[in-house]
């Protein structure tokens, strides 16, 4: 079946600094790719829905300048949380679909905490 | 608006009892997806099923079935004898076809008690 790696699983970084969220789609091409954030206890909130070559969406609320999403290619999307700060820790899922009437393969997310 | 409600924060059960888990949604689309997914304390999401909006026939699989009614907007879900490893929170999500992003219900905590 579909899979989708998930990399890192866990960082810890010190406030102020960069994190970088890869997901890959490993057998399948992935023309849009959702990210997902979860507080602890929570349900998965959408930040973000990325169309491979083409800008991101962001959802009401999330600052695109501190959330960046890169989706170069079919099989590769990118987060990468800007000057990390504490309330930015939390529970990141990337998902992704590879046609229009389907389902969604998660990567297995990355819990970030920050310093 | 929220679009799928998960009336029950938490459900807590002793094993071989069974547990039934609502789902109510809401949309506009007349075509629509529908999904459970387990959630264990790992964090991944493990697929359980997904139902587009014309297909309303109900769904059993192992232990797990699935009570699909457009009627009441509801998509039910139903695990028989429960077992400790079904301690999980289970979500219900819903993606329309206007533009395929999931959203998610707030989740039922479900605990298998030996």
């Amino acid at each position: 079946g579909a899979v989708v790696s998930q990399h890192p699983s866990r960082v810890i970084c010190k406030s102020g600094t960069s994190v970088k969220i890869e997901c890959r789609s490993l057998d399948f091409q992935a023309t849009t790719m959702f990210w997902y954030r979860q507080f602890p206890k929570q349900s998965l909130m959408l930040m973000a829905t990325s169309n491979e070559g083409s800008k991101a969406t962001y959802e009401q609320g999330v600052e695109k300048d501190k959330f960046l999403i890169n989706h170069a290619s079919l099989t590769l999307s990118t987060l990468t949380v800007t000057s990390a700060h504490p309330e930015d820790s939390s529970f990141y899922i990337c998902s992704a679909t590879g046609e229009p009437n389907y389902g969604y393969t998660f990567g297995s997310g990355t819990r970030l905490t920050v310093v | 608006a929220q679009k799928v409600t998960q009336a029950q924060t938490e459900i807590s059960v002793v094993e071989k009892e069974d547990v039934t888990l609502d789902c109510v949604y809401e949309t506009r689309d007349t075509t629509y997806y529908l999904f459970w997914y387990k959630q264990p304390p790992s964090g991944e999401l493990v697929f359980l099923i997904r139902r587009n909006s014309f297909d309303e026939q109900n769904e059993i699989s192992g232990r797990y079935s699935w009570n699909f009614q457009k009627s009441t907007s509801s998509f039910n879900f139903t695990i028989t004898a429960s077992q400790v490893v079904d301690s999980a929170v289970y979500f219900c999500a819903l993606s329309e076809a206007r533009d395929y992003k999931l959203s998610f219900g707030a989740g039922t905590t479900v605990t298998v008690r030996a």
